[in-house]
């Protein structure tokens, strides 16, 4: 089961605005679209953004969620140290009946 | 509040078994899909199983298929995952996930399983 394509590593500047990107095909990401997950070292995932690009209460108005096609983007405003972390996208495949994930993103805000 | 408590990781030999446990609170599990996630040590995050409220439809990743068993006790308001048959591939940080609309919003702390002899 492949899964969605992330790039590794992610580097941009305090207050700057970071674009992560999940690709994936028509039966997953450009099906139902792909939610989002931040996990800081040692915690579990937290929901950012669900497959509708919607935001789960108490996440920061500087994410937002979009798709085009086969690609979900995540993009982060005014980025701030506690933006660092690992980010994955998450999409259900409706052609095998499988939750995929993106091998995540680190991104490191300098 | 929503909570997800693991349970019942550890060290196991390679073919051994294990059975993890969920137990929520804040909720009830009955109205939702439930949702198994793996995470090996510096690795990303890898779907195991899912099923939905009343069980009778379950998945599985091919690489626990055969293997592991999920289930569900509503009653309980719990979560399972038998695994058998492990292998060192299968040493990871297992977590519990609810399903809402069709996304995993909640997640517990996560149990770890090592499997060496």
């Amino acid at each position: 089961q492949a899964g969605l394509t992330q790039p590794p590593s992610v580097s941009k500047g305090l207050r700057q605005t970071a674009t992560l990107t999940c690709t994936g095909d028509n039966n997953n990401v450009g099906d139902q679209g792909a939610a989002w997950l931040q996990q800081h070292q040692g915690h579990p995932p937290k929901l950012l953004s669900y497959r509708n690009n919607k935001r789960p209460s108490g996440v920061s108005e500087r994410l937002s969620a979009s798709r085009s096609r086969n690609t979900a983007s995540l993009t982060i405003t005014g980025l701030q140290p506690e933006d660092e972390g690992d980010y994955y996208c998450a999409a259900w495949d409706s052609s095998l009946n499988v939750w995929m994930f993106g091998g995540g993103t680190k991104l490191t805000v300098l | 509040d929503v909570q997800l408590v693991e349970s019942g990781g550890g060290l196991v030999q390679p073919g051994g078994s294990l059975r993890l446990s969920c137990v929520a609170s804040g909720f009830s599990i009955s109205s939702y899909y439930m949702t198994w996630v793996r995470q090996a040590p510096g690795k990303g995050l890898e779907w195991v199983a899912n099923i939905k409220q009343d069980g009778r439809w379950i998945f599985y990743a091919d690489s626990v298929k055969g293997r592991f068993t999920i289930s569900r006790d509503n009653a309980k308001n719990s979560l399972f995952l038998q695994m058998n048959s492990l292998r060192a591939e299968d040493t990871a940080v297992y977590y519990c996930a609810r399903e809402a609309n069709g996304d995993n919003d909640y997640w517990g702390q996560g149990t770890l399983v090592t499997v060496s002899s």
